[in-house]
């Protein structure tokens, strides 16, 4: 049962441009959501993170949305750069599970130079 | 500030053996989680460990069971390898402020023939 949802396996945008990652989840108890950024060969990093009584945080280039009534999340990168390319995961926790994180399946994104 | 190291780096086993992968968690971090990551799949959670006792369980069966040692290192140790146990097996450390993110390390890719 896949309780976070990454529906796009692949992203290529142009160096500059907006890069849009979508996350979905389908537990209402979720709390605490966070974005990793993978290369290859290495560990997940983490990059951002929200609680649901927001619903934007931003740091830097990154700002992360949330829309708890659509349990739907996203990623902002602006203005993207090829060293942002890498594969992106979210990932969600209920804060009576706190200790468990629920990874969707990662979403690559390719900045074309 | 060292991160977090997992040794092996690769390993290969025969169905039915026995495995134990080893973690060092970043200093400073308490909190050891461990995942396994299949291809093409997002992290899964197995357990984590706070204070050398186990803190929450994924959805596995009790061949895998950990460590956590008073200098905050772990290891995993699954017996009876199964096919299917082939994955990349990543550590995770952290402070235990969700919010933060965890620390991971690079991984374990386990290969059972």
């Amino acid at each position: 049962d896949q309780q976070v949802k990454q529906n796009s396996p692949s992203l290529s945008v142009q160096e500059g441009r907006i890069s849009i990652l979508n996350c979905d989840y389908t537990n209402s108890m979720f709390d605490y959501f966070l974005w990793y950024k993978k290369y290859p060969a290495e560990g997940p990093t983490f990059l951002i993170s929200i609680s649901s009584i927001k619903d934007k945080n931003e740091d830097g280039r990154f700002t992360v949305f949330l829309n708890k009534s659509a349990k739907h999340l996203s990623l902002h990168i602006v203005p993207s750069q090829p060293g942002d390319s890498a594969v992106y995961f979210c990932a969600a926790s209920a804060q009576n599970t706190g200790n468990q994180f629920y990874f969707g399946t990662g979403t690559s994104l390719t900045v074309i130079p | 500030e060292t991160g977090v190291t997992q040794s092996p780096t690769h390993l290969i086993k025969t169905r039915g053996q026995q495995v134990t992968l080893r973690c060092s968690s970043q200093s400073g971090h308490n909190t050891v989680s461990w995942y396994q990551q299949a291809l093409g799949q997002g992290p899964q959670f197995i357990f984590q460990y706070y204070r050398e006792e186990e803190n929450g369980r994924g959805n596995f069966p009790p061949r895998f069971s950990g460590l956590q040692f008073p200098n905050y290192s772990s290891e995993l140790n699954v017996n009876a390898l199964e096919l299917d146990d082939s994955a990349l097996y990543l550590c995770a450390s952290s402070s235990g402020q969700v919010l933060h993110g965890y620390t991971f390390g690079s991984g374990t890719r386990l290969t059972v023939v």
